[in-house]
């Protein structure tokens, strides 16, 4: 059983156009998050829901926009899609908020914008 | 906020050697620090972590270190193997309400056999 599930694994696109990436966790966690990873390997968070509540909201373009239907679920969707928002996208779900529960990440989200 | 400087980028090491791997962070409330394994084609993994109030820990071949005063904490991997090879990011964080976690840029360790 997949504990973090993205879909889809990987989503080539042209620039101005408008996609979702979606996540689904099955172990039951409470907190769930949104990370970017670049062409250079550095992860950073972009968002962060505990209980289908934004609970952390980094400097991201507003065109990303995060939804999170329930608990088990956070989807990104992303408008007006630039070159510059090629990346990897993870999906991760912890049991808590408090950043010392361990992460769990999905298998990521390779986005390449033409 | 905080910021995680890792060193080495790139590190290779021959089969049963070990490798270091070392961190800095800035902001001295700083009291959470995991580590993560980031294998070809997934997504990281938790493979260790410290909290504040211990300067040692370790878990078979792995094991981590932290010294506070200095902030700086080191991931140390004994007897290599070649499945060690990845890529290794640590983190910071203030273990209190909503706070995150800031990665380190990350370590390609390769394991020459």
């Amino acid at each position: 059983d997949t504990a973090v599930s993205q879909t889809p694994k990987y989503l080539v696109t042209q620039m101005g156009n408008d996609k979702s990436i979606k996540c689904e966790q099955n172990l039951g966690h409470d907190t769930m998050y949104w990370y970017k990873q670049d062409s250079k390997k550095f992860l950073k968070i972009m968002f962060s829901y505990n209980n289908k509540e934004l609970i952390i909201n980094e400097t991201v373009p507003n065109r990303f926009s995060p939804k999170s239907p329930d608990k088990a679920h956070l989807n990104l969707h992303i408008n007006s899609l630039e070159l510059g928002d090629s990346a990897v996208y993870f999906c991760a779900s912890s049991r808590g908020p408090t950043s010392s529960y361990e992460q769990y990440f999905g298998p990521g989200t390779r986005l390449t914008v033409t | 906020g905080e910021n995680v400087e890792q060193h080495p980028s790139t590190l290779s090491v021959q089969e049963g050697d070990s490798a270091v791997i070392k961190c800095t962070y800035s902001d001295s409330a700083s009291n959470y620090f995991p580590w993560y394994k980031q294998e070809l084609g997934k997504g990281p993994q938790l493979i260790i972590d410290i909290r504040s109030n211990v300067g040692e820990k370790k878990d078979q071949r792995i094991a981590v270190t932290l010294n506070k005063t200095a902030k700086h904490f080191s991931l140390h991997i004994t007897e290599t193997q070649p499945e060690d090879s990845a890529v290794y990011f640590c983190a910071a964080s203030i273990n209190f309400g909503n706070e995150k976690l800031t990665f380190g840029t990350g370590t390609r360790l390769t394991i020459i056999p």
